[in-house]
């Protein structure tokens, strides 16, 4: 069964702190993993995509890597922000059209 | 601003009480879809459009329609609500050229209480 597992379902940090959101999935075939991110009360809003030859790819304090052998993601926030309180949502496609299989998000907060 | 919008923000309905949550996007996407949002269970679509006229259902479709008489447009319809349709729903486009590879752009959200 497709499915997207991410973990934590919550982490709470302090603020400056790094952190580490993992995302698990067992969609075949793969094409692309994408990662959103929701602030509350917000509808989703993309972080970066990575496609199967992606190893690591960097959106300013965010970092997301992809290991398509394990077939896991994760993605490391660095130096957090009060404004980086959200959920994180990972979405994997599994083919060329809009098949996606989305996680069901961690709940990240970042306490001052 | 390219912007997907969706009307009413919220919403408060009793069972049986036909509704519908208007999508508007700007931005000339061909690509349209419906998603629900309950805790827990992230994401689930409930329909989704690859053009004008042109309708599929996603995952979770009983109990909802669509229509898509207009590339901007793609209105939501409970025709008979009940109490476990109560969610957060959220409207999104993307333009279809390069396929998945293309990022969905989300409305700001409808919530929907079912009394």
């Amino acid at each position: 069964k497709n499915q997207v597992e991410q973990s934590p379902q919550s982490l709470i940090i302090l603020e400056g702190k790094n952190c580490t959101l993992q995302c698990n999935y067992t969609v075949s075939p793969f094409s692309n993993l994408r990662w959103y991110k929701q602030d509350t009360g917000r509808g989703p809003v993309s972080l970066t995509i990575m496609t199967f030859s992606e190893n690591t790819k960097s959106n300013g304090r965010y970092t997301a890597t992809l290991d398509a052998d394990t077939k896991q993601s994760s993605l490391h926030i660095t130096a957090s922000q009060l404004s980086d309180s959200a959920s994180y949502i990972c979405v994997v496609n599994q083919g060329s059209n809009y098949q996606l299989i989305w996680g069901a998000g961690t709940k990240l907060i970042i306490k001052p | 601003e390219a912007q997907v919008t969706q009307n009413p923000r919220y919403l408060i309905t009793v069972t049986g009480k036909k509704l519908t949550v208007t999508c508007s996007q700007n931005m000339n996407h061909e690509y349209m879809s419906w998603y629900r949002q309950d805790p827990g269970l992230g994401l689930r679509q409930i329909y989704y459009s690859m053009n004008v006229e042109v309708t599929d259902k996603g995952d979770v479709p009983e109990g909802y329609k669509v229509s898509r008489k207009e590339k901007r447009n793609f209105p939501l319809i409970l025709e008979s609500p009940s109490p476990n349709q109560t969610s957060l729903y959220f409207c999104a486009s993307s333009p279809i050229a390069g396929g998945a590879y293309n990022e969905q752009f989300f409305g700001p959200g409808t919530r929907l209480t079912v009394l």
